[in-house]
């Protein structure tokens, strides 16, 4: 059974470009949420997308935006790149309601 | 709203001996709290988790956790540490009834030595 699945590893932007990140969630979980981890921090929620649509929203601006597919899978799309947008960026994935979630490894993210 | 706070940002223990990590909530409904452990240049697996059922939980690899409401606690426990324990580890919280957006605290770097 495969886990939640992230792509890519790792990645370079500049300043003022647009990135996307994308996630697969483990099998037969139908929620999946998005968070950043900046160095020496814990992680801090983005936004969660269930039914396609986005449920939850952390503290986070509009240039940060997502999509959920029919099939569960989920992206994470940052406009408009700042220095400060270098983190770790995870996804989790986990059944609707106040269930444990799933992390993948994670995408490594570094604005130059 | 709820929140996290770990207190020891580091914790350094010799091998064999006892690992205490600490973690006090806030919650203005019953909470369901998670431990979650992040080796380097990884993501997070979950060690165990608390929802409302028995307040002494066990996890994997040894950890056990225990609620305790007139505390706010639940701190994290494991009888004798191991080499292989040393890692990241994060508290989060999570409200019942509402969906599984978790807050995480700021995490404790667990170091073993010999």
């Amino acid at each position: 059974d495969a886990g939640v699945t992230q792509s890519p590893t790792h990645l370079i932007k500049t300043r003022g470009q647009q990135v996307t990140l994308r996630c697969s969630p483990k099998s037969g979980h139908d929620t999946v949420s998005w968070y950043q981890q900046a160095l020496g921090q814990g992680p801090q929620f983005i936004f969660q997308y269930y039914e396609e649509e986005e449920r939850q929203r952390g503290n986070f601006p509009d240039r940060f935006s997502g999509h959920q597919f029919p099939n569960y899978s989920s992206e994470l799309n940052v406009n408009a790149l700042l220095l400060g947008d270098s983190a770790l960026y995870l996804c989790a994935s986990s059944l609707q309601g106040p269930y444990e979630q799933y992390f993948g490894p994670g995408t490594r993210l570094t604005v130059t | 709203a709820q929140s996290v706070t770990q207190l020891g940002s580091h914790v350094s223990v010799s091998e064999g001996a006892l690992v205490l990590l600490r973690c006090n909530y806030s919650s203005s409904v019953p909470p369901y709290l998670f431990w979650y452990v992040q080796y380097p240049n990884q993501g997070l697996q979950l060690l165990l988790k608390y929802t409302s059922a028995a307040t002494l939980v066990k996890g994997i690899n040894g950890f056990e956790a225990e609620f305790k409401k007139s505390e706010t606690s639940f701190h994290l426990t494991k009888p004798s540490a191991h080499m292989s324990d040393a890692a990241e580890y994060f508290c989060a919280v999570t409200l019942t009834g509402t969906a599984s957006k978790l807050t995480f605290g700021t995490g404790t770097r667990l170091q073993v030595t010999l």
